[in-house]
Parts: structure tokens; sequence; C-alpha cells
């Protein structure tokens, strides 16, 4: 059972196109972060978010956590080729618990 | 600075084989991981350390042993290799979780026939 759900699992658009991914859950997260990974490498940081409700932006990427801190998004405008790779999401429960738990994945491709 | 470390880049196992996957890291963390990525399951948690000495179970741990003798190894041992455990494996290091940046390694990629 993942306990992280992205959605979609797969992703083909045209450069310029505008674009969001998911990453739901029902499990409440102290944090979330977003990493983005290109092929035959491991995932690379974009973004960690800590608070409920925050938004925040890299470059074309905006990021949001859900208020009740159970959900997140990713937002990217006007996308170009070099968007195009694996994007996970992967929370964390904080506390004693020491786990970060990635989600199921979303392959974006960009078509130029 | 060489980061995090993976060896071997490939390896191809017969089912009953046992290997050792190597994993190093040079930037003093206390906390280190061991992932599987499969298609469509992103990447699962199979053991954790917080610290030498100190290990636990992921979500995927079966047929798996790891052990933390010093704070830059964490080797994943693989007892009796299935075919379900061929996948990509990923090692990642970081000072904790949650806030902090996970550093992954390149990978090793295996298949168990």
């Amino acid at each position: 059972t993942q306990l992280l759900e992205q959605s979609p699992q797969f992703l083909s658009i045209q450069e310029g196109e505008n674009l969001t991914v998911y990453c739901n859950s029902s499990s409440v997260f102290s944090s979330l972060q977003w990493y983005r990974q290109e092929p035959g490498e491991g995932p690379v940081l974009l973004v960690t978010v800590v608070t409920g409700g925050e938004v925040k932006k890299l470059k074309r990427l905006t990021f949001q956590f859900g208020d009740a801190r159970k959900d997140s998004s990713l937002h990217i405008t006007a996308a170009q080729p070099g968007d195009t790779g694996l994007y996970l999401c992967a929370g964390s429960f904080g506390g004693a618990t020491n786990k970060l738990i990635f989600g199921t994945g979303t392959l974006l491709a960009v078509q130029p | 600075n060489a980061g995090v470390t993976q060896t071997p880049k490939f390896q191809v196992l017969k089912t009953g084989q046992s290997m050792t996957l190597q994993c190093a890291q040079d930037m003093n963390h206390e906390y280190m991981s061991w992932y599987r990525q499969d298609p469509g399951m992103g990447l699962r948690l199979i053991h954790y350390s917080v610290g030498a000495g100190i290990t636990d179970q992921g979500e995927v741990p079966n047929g798996y042993n790891v052990s933390r003798s010093t704070t830059e190894d964490f080797p994943l041992r693989l007892l009796s290799a299935a075919p379900s455990q061929t996948s990509v494996y990923f090692c990642a290091s970081s000072y904790g979780v949650g806030r902090q940046t996970q550093y992954f390694g390149p990978g090793t990629r295996l298949l168990v026939l």
C-alpha cells in the first residue's frame, strides 16, 4: 500500500503548455519534499514545504502544501523540454519516526 | 567531494545467490537509507540508519539485511536473491529527514535470473 499517491502517472505535453502534478495521502506529514530524477541518475531535491498552505516558487515551478498537510501540488508554467523527467514527492512524519516515504512518481515528457 | 557512491553499477545474479551492494558517503551524514525503484512504484524504503550501530526497517525489508559499522558506509546484503528483487537500488544520505536534503547515489541496477 502506497502512502503517497501521485497523479497523473504519466504526462506528455508540448513545449509552452502548463501542467499540474498532484501528491495525495490520507496521512498528515510534518514536511513534504519534491524531487526530480533524470534517466540513469538519482533524484535531486527541488523544494521542501513544511507549513500547511505554504506556497513556494522556483522559477517556473510552483509548489503548494495542502492546508491539512496531507497533499501537495507542483505546477509548471510554460513547460520546456528541459523539464522532462520523473517528479517524486516525499513525505516525512517527523518526531521519532525517521522515515521518508516517496510517492509513486509522475513521468513528464515535454515535446519541443 | 565524491558525495554518495554506490558499487557496482550493474549486476546480474542467479536465483539463490547472495551479494552485497556497497554505499559510501563522505559528507559525515548521520542518516543513510536504501530504496528500491520499480516502474509505477516510485521509491520504496528498504532499510535506514540514523547513525553508526543503529538500523531499522522500512516499507519492504524482507530479503535484505543491513549494518552500519561506520558513519561512512551502509552496505545492503541480499542473502538469497529472488527474481522479485530485480530492481534499481538507490542509497541516500542526509543530516536527517524531514527538512533535510537527501543526497542520492547513482544507483545499482540488479537483474536476478
